[in-house]
């Protein structure tokens, strides 16, 4: 099994410009999550997706953000326009209805200059 | 509603000494309770997990963790620390299906 798998695995991008993160869940699991972690503010849940559907996008910090999960193996967040304030480790996570707990990708690092 | 309070963001122990971390956790319905490790530049792992079946839960690398329903805690230990487990902990709680909620996490510092 290959894990969660997130790419890319560090961005750096300059203010204003357009960023979209990719994140492809475990084969077989129905929910999906997006986090982002800083030190600030710790561990922040996002958005997360069951059966591809967004069920709970409370945490989206703003109308700059977006998610979409069009098919089961594959979910972006995008980031339009980013800012500096938006630099984190932005983690997907995904669990299946046999296995409650989260398996969580590698993260991507996204710096905005 | 749901949340989880880890007591101490920082812990220091010696090696070979034991490891405690604390969590208290909060919720309308029974819950599931996790314990996550995240070492540098990585996700998060888990390492335990609690779903109503035996109170004490065993988990990868010598930890496990005890749930206490009167005191709403699901404290982490380990006998023995060892250097490989200094690391960042979390710990979560799941009441509605699917959503996790995290606590703020805990980093251990092992000393030699």
């Amino acid at each position: 099994d290959a894990g969660v798998i997130q790419s890319p695995r560090h961005e750096v991008t300059e203010m204003g410009q357009e960023v979209t993160l990719r994140c492809k869940p475990i084969s077989g699991h129905n929910s999906l999550f997006w986090y982002r972690q800083t030190m600030m503010r710790g561990l922040e849940l996002l958005i997360y997706f069951n059966n591809n559907v967004p069920i709970d996008d409370s945490g989206m910090p703003e109308d700059r953000f977006s998610a979409k999960m069009p098919n089961a193996s594959f979910s972006t967040l995008k980031i339009q326009p980013s800012e500096p304030r938006d630099s984190a480790v932005y983690f997907c996570a995904s669990s299946g209805e046999t296995s409650i707990e989260q398996y969580f990708g590698p993260g991507t690092r996204l710096t905005v200059t | 509603a749901q949340s989880v309070t880890q007591l101490g963001s920082h812990v220091s122990v010696s090696e070979g000494a034991l490891v405690l971390l604390r969590c208290n956790y909060s919720s309308s319905v029974p819950p599931y309770l996790f314990w996550y490790v995240q070492y540098p530049n990585q996700g998060l792992q888990l390492l335990l997990k609690y779903t109503s079946a035996a109170t004490l839960v065993k988990g990868i690398n010598g930890f496990e963790a005890e749930f206490k329903k009167s005191e709403t805690s699901f404290h982490l230990t380990k006998p023995s620390a060892h250097m490989s487990d200094a690391a960042e902990y979390f710990c979560a709680v799941t009441a509605n299906a699917g959503k996790s909620t995290f606590g703020d996490g805990t980093t251990l510092t092992v000393k030699p």
